[in-house]
């Protein structure tokens, strides 16, 4: 079990590029979440998938966010046109579904990607 | 009003004391309650997962959950200078996926 694993660490681009990111899960796990955190804040929710269906998505994922978890396995986060806001950590966590319902999962994030937007 | 409440510190402690961490939060259906460490520039790791009202004592933490008062604690004992990080607490609501964070509390502990 190698964790959670996200490329790259660190991405300096300049507004208006597009820039995407990639996560690979704990493997096995079939849910996959991508949370945003900014300076002095907690993480805060993106979008997950169960296996390759996005679920949920945060009133934060602008339409110049998507996400996509092709064959349920890795995901990639593209951010088009950036903007200085997006500056930020962008985490990855992945969790096993407990098959119980009603019930919630233990997550288990990656070192994140650290995005700076010039 | 923020839904999960927390004090961002720091806090500053000697080496072998207690340290308590709090979050106060508003909603009262939320269910599961995680505590994470987060190192500076890395990403969170899990520290204890708490269901319902009660305790959990892991090793040096220990983890409270007041429902009735809407507010949870982590205890950390004969704390050490490698414990000196920021720590987020976590709550879900049954059936749903998504965490919702607080701003995460910076402990220092002093050697």
């Amino acid at each position: 079990d190698t964790g959670v694993s996200q490329d790259p660490r660190h991405k300096i681009t300049k507004r208006g590029q597009n820039v995407t990111f990639r996560c690979d899960p704990i493997s096995e796990h079939n849910r996959l979440y991508w949370y945003r955190q900014t300076l002095g804040q907690g993480p805060e929710f993106l979008t997950y998938f169960q296996n390759e269906a996005q679920l949920e998505k945060s009133r934060l994922l602008s339409d110049r966010f998507s996400a996509e978890r092709p064959k349920g396995s890795f995901s990639t986060l593209e951010i088009q046109r950036t903007e200085q806001g997006d500056s930020a950590m962008y985490l990855c966590a992945s969790s096993l579904a407990t098959g119980t319902s009603g019930g919630t999962d233990t997550q288990y994030f990656g070192p994140g990607t650290r995005l700076t937007v010039l | 009003q923020k839904e999960v409440e927390q004090d961002p510190g720091p806090l500053s402690v000697p080496e072998g004391a207690i340290v308590s961490l709090n979050c106060t939060y508003s909603n009262s259906a939320f269910q599961y309650f995680m505590w994470y460490r987060q190192y500076s520039r890395k990403g969170p790791e899990l520290l204890m997962y708490t269901y319902s009202s009660g305790n959990k004592e892991d090793g040096r933490f220990t983890a409270q959950v007041d429902k009735s008062s809407k507010y949870i604690s982590l205890f950390i004992r004969d704390s050490q200078p490698s414990d000196s990080a920021t720590y987020l607490c976590a709550m879900s609501l049954s059936g749903t996926y998504k965490y919702i964070f607080g701003t995460g509390t910076r402990l220092k502990v002093l050697a």
